[in-house]
């Protein structure tokens, strides 16, 4: 079965910088995009980017203004979204979520991690 | 950026009723070259992450009750569930994924009355 697990809970400083991971497992890594999701306290889902994981290539919302950087090893089956100059208001669940893609087109979000919480504070 | 907005904020239906839940997109996400609609709906109960529904605004995931249907084109897209169960209670989101960035709607939390 197709299962998406993510790192554990961060606390981070502000200014600092924070990792999460997510192991991908039960299908085939490189077919599929892996999107980042965050979820702010009384905020909406928010989309951050998503690498292709078969070609590497990646995208980002430029809400994020160059502060996000999604990779993958393809080795590891594993993504991986870093967030730098943490503030307060990135306080937040994190998710990945896998999606189908074919050429430019990425699809709906049909699977998705359990979350990750980084709590942001001094 | 595509705003999608939803309605209402909240709903509360008796079980065995129907719930009715509406998106409304800022522009078109329908595709006229395949006559697609690029809006999904997903369901997140309480301390999980979101669950995939509806895709192609009608499209039942595999697995998803035949209670939950999508419907609309262009830019007003519906969310019904037939028959209100008690595991239905939830927040329900619609999202496009038209163009990027891709967008949510804010949320709607379905309670039983």
């Amino acid at each position: 079965q197709v299962q998406l697990v993510q790192s554990g809970a961060e606390v981070k400083k502000p200014g600092a910088s924070v990792k999460v991971s997510c192991k991908a497992s039960g299908y085939t890594f490189t077919n599929y995009a892996i999107h980042w999701v965050r979820q702010a306290p009384g905020q909406r889902l928010e989309w951050m980017g998503r690498i292709n994981a078969g070609h590497g290539n990646t995208e980002y919302s430029q809400n994020f203004q160059g502060r996000v950087t999604i990779s993958r090893d393809t080795s590891a089956s594993t993504a991986y979204m870093e967030l730098s100059s943490l503030r307060s208001e990135d306080t937040a669940v994190y998710y990945c979520a896998r999606s189908p893609y074919s050429g430019n087109y990425y699809g709906y979000f049909d699977y998705w991690g359990q979350g990750t919480l980084v709590t942001v504070s001094s | 950026d595509i705003v999608m907005t939803q309605s209402p904020d909240s709903l509360a239906v008796s079980l065995g009723e129907r719930a009715t839940i509406n998106c409304k997109s800022s522009q078109s996400i329908l595709d006229s070259s395949n006559n697609k609609n690029y809006v999904a709906w997903y369901q997140q109960r309480p301390g999980q992450p979101p669950k995939l529904l509806i895709y192609w605004a009608s499209t039942r995931e595999s697995g998803v009750p035949d209670r939950f249907s999508g419907s609309g084109s262009g830019t007003d897209f519906t969310l019904t569930i037939s028959s209100l169960q008690a595991e239905d209670v939830a927040v329900y989101f619609c999202q496009q994924y038209y163009s990027s960035p891709r967008t949510f709607g804010q949320g709607t939390k379905l309670e039983i009355k």
